[in-house]
């Protein structure tokens, strides 16, 4: 079953406008870690935020946020006053567990791409 | 800075031939890295956890005898894709997990092309 589900294979933006990437998630463990990922065209992952479940308050880095929504199993991306450079290839991610000794492999949803127009 | 890196960057090979992929943690202790491999326009998808040490836990569907991993020391894992083949050409990307800082971190991929 699929842990990670991104609906927008794609999606155009205007530049400067906000937009939001949705991503649900699937576990049972009651401990886990969201991630949000930008991959360029040159492959590098390049890691945004990151929610952890026992945290009460939503994660924001600069423009982004990620909206949590714990009881809808929901992490959607956030991006304000988009740019150019925003355009990329975005993954949803899930590590189950937190705590040192478990299995704490990430997991990817498969991703959406984001085309900023000028 | 990068704090995870890979050689090559990119390598072609012919077909039935191995090839060496290295991952490194460049300024911590990683007893824990893992591999993925990305095809074209599609997500990452984990082979394997490799622990210092220890043998390498490798994900359902995954040749363990076909994708060799050494984990020989703590910011050094191998990934050796023996006899490749052009369904292997792909984009493989480590990560490596920095328990200090609780943090994982990935390197910037390497492009294997099999002719």
């Amino acid at each position: 079953a699929q842990k990670i589900t991104q609906t927008q294979p794609g999606m155009f933006v205007q530049e400067k406008e906000a937009v939001t990437l949705d991503c649900t998630y699937d576990t049972s463990d009651p401990s886990y870690g969201l991630f949000w990922y930008k991959q360029p065209s040159s492959g590098e992952m390049i890691f945004l935020i990151y929610q952890g479940s026992y945290d009460q308050q939503n994660a924001t880095e600069g423009r982004y946020s990620l909206n949590f929504q714990k009881a809808r199993k929901s992490a959607n991306l956030v991006i304000s006053a988009s740019q150019l450079g925003d355009s990329a290839m975005y993954f949803c991610a899930m590590r189950e567990g937190v705590s040192p000794g478990r299995d704490d492999k990430i997991i990817f949803g498969k991703g959406t791409r984001l085309h900023i127009l000028p | 800075g990068a704090v995870v890196s890979q050689h090559p960057s990119w390598v072609i090979c012919k077909s039935g031939t191995s090839v060496k992929i290295e991952c490194r943690s460049l300024d911590f202790q990683a007893t824990t890295m893992f591999w993925y491999r990305q095809f074209p326009k599609q997500s990452l998808m984990l082979m394997a956890t490799s622990n210092e040490g220890s043998k390498a836990t490798y994900e359902q569907g995954v040749e363990k005898d076909k994708f060799l991993i050494n984990h020989a020391s703590l910011t050094l894992s191998t990934l050796t894709v023996t006899s490749a083949h052009p369904e292997d050409s792909s984009f493989y990307i480590c990560s490596a997990r920095d328990w200090d800082k609780n943090e994982q971190f990935f390197g910037p991929g390497t492009r294997l092309t099999v002719l």
